[in-house]
């Protein structure tokens, strides 16, 4: 089966330039999630969709940050403008469900890598 | 909320030889999940082994293995064997069953050397 696809894998921007990621997640998984990977850190989450619904976004940065997941299938993550601490790995990641039981493996992209200059 | 701990930032191993990650989490919860991941260089992270916090039994998986302790919130992932292609970044991390939300420790960095 195909996993979660990311483009691009690697992306460089000046600061307060904008800049997007986007995901496709494998098929037939409900719940979708975007973390950010600071060098050195582990994954924190940034947002959470359940279809092309919300389902945390508390840790998103909303005055810059923003993200949206059309049909409940793939999703875009946009930054703007960035900033230096912007510089990351965003990796997506996606679920069959948000419960317990089987469905709670997440599968995960490549990520992509976004310097800020 | 809650918090995952894992307080060894790097860690090196013989080939062959057993290894043990320590991970320890705080959280107010009785239900949930806890999971090993493993991030080679190429940035995917890979499920390695998971918990159900409501199974005493210690989840096994080939040469990996987990002794959870419910009641001191540790969860440790020991290696056995260990292989060269198990050089990797390993990271803990707690999943709330309700919401399905994860969170993660800042990873420990494990080198196998030959």
């Amino acid at each position: 089966e195909a996993g979660v696809a990311q483009s691009p894998r690697y992306k460089i921007i000046e600061k307060r330039q904008s800049v997007a990621f986007w995901c496709n997640p494998i098929s037939g998984h409900a719940t979708l999630y975007w973390y950010q990977q600071i060098l050195g850190q582990g994954p924190k989450l940034l947002i959470q969709f359940q279809n092309n619904g919300v389902v945390d976004d508390s840790q998103l940065p909303k005055d810059r940050f923003s993200a949206e997941r059309l049909k409940g299938v793939d999703s875009t993550l946009k930054i703007q403008p960035a900033k230096l601490e912007d510089s990351a790995v965003y990796l997506c990641a996606s679920s069959l469900g948000p419960r317990g039981g089987t469905n709670e493996k997440l599968f995960f992209g490549s990520g992509t890598q976004l310097s800020v200059l | 909320a809650q918090t995952v701990t894992q307080s060894q930032p790097e860690m090196s191993v013989q080939e062959a030889e057993t290894v043990t990650l320590s991970c320890t989490y705080d959280t107010s919860e009785n239900n949930y999940y806890l999971f090993w991941y493993k991030q080679p260089p190429s940035r995917q992270m890979i499920l390695v082994i998971r918990q159900e916090a409501y199974k005493q039994q210690n989840a096994t998986e080939n040469r990996f293995s987990v002794n959870f302790q419910k009641a001191a919130k540790s969860f440790s992932l020991k290696i056995s064997d260990s292989q060269l292609g198990d050089t990797a970044m390993y990271f803990c991390a707690f999943m709330n069953t309700n919401a399905g939300k994860s969170t993660f420790g800042d990873g420990t960095t494990l080198t196998v050397k030959p």
